[in-house]
């Protein structure tokens, strides 16, 4: 199956301040997104994104399908963006496969 | 309208003991997913539907697990003679995809499992 590595595992930020995160996978895939499980353990869909580029927000994400990887910025960081990232991928029928995910914790 | 709902929200239940753990999936979804978080884990895919058939069973880790999906609606997802190694979030998903894999999947808040 696919693989899918995110990096980095973890990240802290002091609130203000900007991020990229990084989520590799090792085929070709027709599904990818971005997710946030927050402290409390809600998974929230952040992106659909299996190519392009997407915007919301202080959010927004790329992927570049020909290189097999995605990326997530967050910009101006707040204290409620802290939790886990999860990047999610899936090629064809196959399953979806989730990254291990960053875990991000904002300070003030 | 509503979202993925799941209940119980948490079961403890005695090694040895079954449990089921159901799954509302958004009304008109076809797919539904479960997967099962570790505690400090990312997500393990046990199995997934479309409608009521399951093509891929694959993440099911033993055969005391089995789930099934009635009405194309609610699933169940059961575990006989439980373990404690099966203590885990249980998370269900849906999406409405037209095919498996390209829609973005919606998650319920899961079932947190201990088993004793």
């Amino acid at each position: 199956g696919i693989q899918v590595e995110q990096s980095p595992p973890d990240l802290i930020l002091q609130e203000g301040a900007n991020s990229t995160l990084r989520c590799n996978f090792s085929d070709s895939v027709n599904n990818l997104q971005w997710f946030h499980q927050n402290p409390w353990g809600q998974l929230i869909n952040l992106f659909y994104i299996p190519s392009g580029t997407k915007q919301n927000g202080r959010l927004s994400a790329t992927t570049v399908a020909t290189e097999r990887y995605s990326l997530l910025y967050i910009s101006s960081s707040q204290t409620t963006d802290s939790g886990v990232y999860f990047c999610a991928v899936a090629g064809g029928y196959q399953k979806v496969t989730f990254g291990i995910g960053t875990k991000l914790q904002v300070i003030p | 309208g509503a979202g993925v709902s799941q209940s119980p929200s948490n079961k403890v239940t005695e090694k040895g003991k079954d449990v089921e753990l159901r799954c509302d999936p958004i009304s008109g979804h076809t797919a539904l997913y479960w997967y099962r978080q570790s505690l400090g884990q990312g997500l393990e895919f046990l199995i997934y539907f479309q409608g009521n058939s399951a093509p891929d069973k694959s993440g099911l880790p033993s055969d005391r697990f089995s789930a099934e999906r009635t009405g194309g609606s609610v699933s169940t997802l059961t575990i006989q003679r439980t373990q404690q190694e099966d203590s885990a979030v249980y998370l269900c998903a849906s999406s409405s995809p037209a095919t498996p894999s390209t829609d973005t999947q919606y998650f319920g808040p899961g079932t947190r499992l201990t088993v004793l």
